[in-house]
């Protein structure tokens, strides 16, 4: 069966772009996560989904950063007017139901702001 | 901000030798969990321990929980060329019944040589 699937693999932004980085969670997996992870550092929780309702936003660092999920399934992060800071890999995971459950992570999208 | 530690920052052995992390953290956890992340790829779950826990096996991979220490130690043993990658402990607190985002350690980097 086919893993959490992410895109763009690769984004390269200029300073003050607009970015939209999409998630595509395994099939029916209720839970959905974004991290970032920064060079040389362990992955930081940055929002949660449980279906289409985000119910964790604490991790998200600016109110440039946005997310959704509208129908429970494909989600898209959106950094607006993004800045140098923000270079770093985004990470998706899911997972199946709640109860900590094991998180299933896509192999990420590696942004640059330049 | 990152909750685990991992010991060391990083590690080179022979092959065949076995590999032991360590992985401290500072609040009460649900559970903890291990993650494998090769260059340029996602994170690969491990094994997940929870905190009724002490000690669990899942191939070649043994991991301990200590929580009045607060640390947990993964060891790969007869350790291969392959297993050459980062390791990530990550905590969960959650245990209501529904999910949380996992904190990570900034990982251990793990060189098997040939």
């Amino acid at each position: 069966g086919a893993g959490v699937s992410q895109s763009p693999r690769y984004k390269v932004a200029k300073r003050g772009q607009d970015v939209a980085l999409r998630c595509d969670p395994i099939s029916g997996h209720v839970s959905l996560f974004w991290y970032q992870q920064a060079l040389g550092q362990g992955p930081e929780f940055l929002t949660y989904f449980q279906n289409e309702a985000q119910l964790d936003k604490s991790g998200l660092p600016s109110d440039r950063f946005f997310a959704e999920r509208p129908e429970g399934s494909v989600s898209t992060l959106k950094i607006q007017r993004t800045q140098q800071e923000d270079s770093a890999v985004y990470l998706c995971a899911s997972s199946s139901s709640g109860l900590s459950q094991t998180q299933y992570f896509g192999p990420g999208t590696r942004l640059l702001v330049l | 901000s990152q909750q685990g530690e991992e010991d060391p920052q990083a590690l080179s052995i022979q092959e065949g030798e076995n590999a032991t992390m360590n992985c401290s953290y500072k609040t009460s956890i649900n559970n903890l969990q291990w993650y494998r992340q090769n260059s340029g790829r996602g994170l690969v779950h491990l094994i997940l321990i929870r905190s009724n826990e002490r000690e669990k096996h899942s191939g070649r991979l043994r991991v301990t929980l200590d929580t009045s220490k607060k640390s947990s130690s993964l060891l790969i043993t007869a350790s291969r060329a392959a297993d050459t990658a980062s390791y990530f402990c990550a905590t969960s607190m959650y245990s209501g019944g529904g999910a949380d985002g996992l904190t990570f350690g900034k990982g251990t980097h793990l060189i098997i040589q040939p």
